[in-house]
C-alpha cells in the first residue's frame, strides 16, 4: 500500500483479555518494527523483522507479548492476559532494506485496558 | 547503541528560525544522524538525515559538526503547525534496532 496501516485505530477491552493489533507495512518493505508510545514518551521499541524472523525481540517486556510475520509482510502483534498497565498507542514502521534506515510509521493502533 | 541527548522542550514564535541541537559523544563510525518529527496522534515522521557536514531538504536543515558528536537540527520561519515532538536518533544503515528518546517538545506561539 501506499503508507503502513494499522487496525485497529481504537480498541478497549478488559483486564485478562487477548488482543491482536494488525499491520500492513509499505509493499515490499522488508524491515518491520513495533512500538509501544505512553503519554508524554517517546517511542518505546519492543521488536523488529527482517523478512519472517524476528531478528531483534528483546523489547518486548514479557512473555504476554508476542508477534508474528509468517508471510514477510503483514504483522500481528498479540497480547495475552492484558494487564491494565498495557494501556498505549502501539506503532508500527516499516523500512527498506536497502540505504540508509528510515522507518515509515503507522498513525497506531490505541489499546485502552479496563 | 549511541545514545542522544536533546532538550526536552523549547518555545518560539511564528516566524522564527528554530535550531534544536542533540548530543551524541560516543556514536560510531558508520551511524547515521536522522531526525522525526510527531504530531499528536500520529507516528513520528522522517525529516531529515545526514552523516556530516550539512544537509537540507524542503523542511529542514541538519547541521552535523566534523566530530559527529552533535547535530543542529533548524528549521526556517517556523508556524504554528511546526508545534511538534522532534525526536534525534543515531543507528547504522541496512536495518536495525531504532531507539527513540523523549524528545524535545516545540511550542510555536503567535
Amino acid at each position: 500500500g501506499a503508507g503502513v496501516s494499522q487496525t485497529p485505530s481504537n480498541k478497549v477491552t478488559e483486564k485478562g483479555k487477548y488482543v491482536e493489533l494488525r499491520c500492513d507495512p509499505i509493499s515490499g518493505h522488508t524491515a518491520l518494527y513495533w512500538y509501544r508510545q505512553s503519554l508524554g514518551q517517546g517511542p518505546e521499541f519492543l521488536i523488529y523483522f527482517q523478512g519472517t524472523g524476528a531478528a531483534d525481540d528483546s523489547g518486548l517486556p514479557n512473555d504476554r507479548f508476542f508477534a508474528v510475520r509468517p508471510e514477510g509482510s503483514v504483522s500481528t502483534l498479540k497480547i495475552q492476559r492484558t494487564e491494565r498497565g498495557d494501556s498505549a498507542v502501539y506503532l508500527c514502521a516499516s523500512s527498506a532494506d536497502s540505504g540508509a534506515n528510515v522507518l515509515t510509521f503507522g498513525a497506531g493502533s490505541r489499546l485502552t485496558v479496563l | 547503541l549511541a545514545k542522544t541527548t536533546q532538550p526536552i522542550s523549547m518555545d518560539s514564535y511564528e516566524g522564527q528560525e528554530v535550531n534544536i541541537t542533540c548530543s551524541h559523544n560516543n556514536i560510531a563510525t558508520n551511524d547515521y544522524i536522522t531526525w522525526y518529527q510527531q504530531f499528536p496522534s500520529q507516528g513520528p515522521r522522517f525529516i531529515i538525515q545526514g552523516y556530516k557536514t550539512k544537509v537540507t531538504n524542503e523542511v529542514a536543515s541538519l547541521f552535523i559538526p566534523a566530530d559527529r558528536k552533535s547535530s543542529t537540527l533548524s528549521l526556517p520561519r517556523v508556524s504554528l503547525s511546526d508545534t511538534a515532538v522532534y525526536y534525534c536518533l543515531v543507528g547504522s544503515t541496512g536495518g536495525f534496532k531504532t531507539i527513540f528518546g523523549a524528545g524535545t517538545r516545540l511550542f510555536v506561539k503567535a
